[in-house]
Parts: C-alpha cells; sequence; structure tokens
C-alpha cells in the first residue's frame, strides 16, 4: 500500500523558512517523480514543484521559482521542500504526491498545514 | 501552458446521473487529463486518467459507478446511480513537460 506522509508544517513569520518532508512507502521511490502540491482555504489544488525520480530534474510554478527547493533523498525515501521568503500567500495546506508512469498525480499524502503570519 | 476550465458546480439526484465537465485549451485538445475527488475536509483521491479517445484508466478502489468519456477538447466524469458519498469537489488535471494545472474544481451535490 501506498504511504505518503508529510510533516514540517506550522506557523511561520512572513519572510521566514520552513522545510517539508514527506515519508513515502509502498512503492520504489527512486523509480517516480514526485510533486508538491498546496491548496489555500476554500481554494483548488496548485501545482508547485515536481522532480523526477533520480532528481536530476526539478520543475517550479512561477508564484514560487527562486524561493522554495524541491530534492529528495531516494536512500531515506524521502521528499522535501524548502520554502525560504514565505509570504501570507503562501498559507496552504501543502501535499505530496506521487506521479504515476503515465504522469498524472497518483496518490496523494494527507496534507501539512503551512500558516505564514506575523 | 495548458489550461483547464471547470463549472463551479453541479447538482443531482440521489440514485440519478451526472456528467462533470472539464474543458481543455483549444490548443491543448488533445491532451490526456485526470479526474480527482475531495471530499470535505480530506485530501484528493486519484479517480482516473482520460485520454481525447475516450479511454481511461482507473484508480485502484474506484467503483464501477465512475467512468469517462471525451468529445473535442473536452473531457467528461460521468457518475451513475449517484450516492450520498459523491458529494464532494470535483478536480481535473492535466500536465506538460515543466508544468502541471488543476482546474478550479467542480462542487457536486446530491440532492
Amino acid at each position: 500500500e501506498v504511504q505518503l506522509l508529510e510533516s514540517g508544517g506550522g506557523l511561520v513569520q512572513p519572510g521566514g523558512s520552513q522545510r517539508l518532508s514527506c515519508a513515502a512507502s509502498g512503492f520504489t521511490f527512486s523509480s517516480y517523480g514526485m510533486i508538491w502540491v498546496r491548496q489555500a482555504p476554500g481554494k483548488g489544488p496548485e501545482w508547485v514543484s515536481a522532480i523526477t525520480g533520480n532528481g536530476g530534474g526539478t520543475y517550479y510554478a512561477d508564484s514560487v521559482k527562486g524561493r522554495f527547493t524541491i530534492s529528495r533523498d531516494n536512500s531515506e525515501n524521502t521528499l522535501f521542500l524548502q520554502m525560504n521568503s514565505l509570504r501570507a500567500e503562501d498559507t496552504a495546506v501543502y501535499f505530496c504526491a506521487k506521479l504515476a508512469s503515465s504522469s498524472n498525480t497518483e496518490y496523494w499524502g494527507q496534507g501539512t498545514l503551512v500558516t505564514v503570519s506575523s | 501552458q495548458p489550461v483547464v476550465t471547470q463549472s463551479p458546480s453541479a447538482s443531482a439526484s440521489l440514485g440519478s446521473s451526472v456528467k462533470l465537465t472539464c474543458t481543455l485549451s483549444s490548443r491543448h485538445s488533445r491532451y490526456i487529463i485526470a479526474w480527482h475527488q475531495q471530499q470535505s475536509g480530506e485530501a484528493p483521491r486519484f479517480l482516473m486518467n482520460l485520454e481525447s479517445s475516450g479511454s481511461y484508466n482507473k484508480g485502484s478502489g474506484v467503483p464501477d459507478r465512475f467512468s469517462g468519456s471525451s468529445s473535442g477538447a473536452d473531457r467528461y466524469l460521468v457518475i451513475s446511480n449517484l450516492q450520498f458519498e459523491d458529494e464532494a469537489d470535483y478536480y481535473c488535471e492535466t500536465w506538460d513537460t515543466n508544468t502541471r494545472v488543476f482546474g478550479g474544481g467542480t462542487k457536486l451535490t446530491v440532492l
């Protein structure tokens, strides 16, 4: 059974940093691309970032480019999202998700809430 | 980059059928999409991916009541024999080499 468990959310001040983690199990982690998706209160999902299975390719939404960094540790089956220069509009539940071989989002974690506020 | 558009709301009666629509931007009319269901307070759940041909592949455990079809730039999610537990937000997703987009979602109410 595929399981994705996010951690690292919480309250952070504007301009601050936060690092999210996603522990994966139930599949061969290094064989699949992974993404981060966020969902602001009352809004639809917004893609944030993606990384290829071997970590060699990374992609970002324009809204976070230059501020967020996605990475992965395939030896520990863990996905990360380093978020710097956080803004109020970054407040959202952040989900990690596994991509299928066909590139669609296939499995979602339960999410972790990041609140950016003074 | 591709754009996907959804109607904000839909409603149908218990036991009936409903067809939700996701429309791709014209330049991207042959793209594959995925449908996701999000019940209140929960994480989204993958339902199926759907090709321009109308061929679809469902996720693990998705009931037979859920099916998909396509016509031009439109991708449909059809739910038959509606149940109260089908009341949820439904999002479509598509992707390109360097990006991924979600629709604004359709809130389905089961009457």
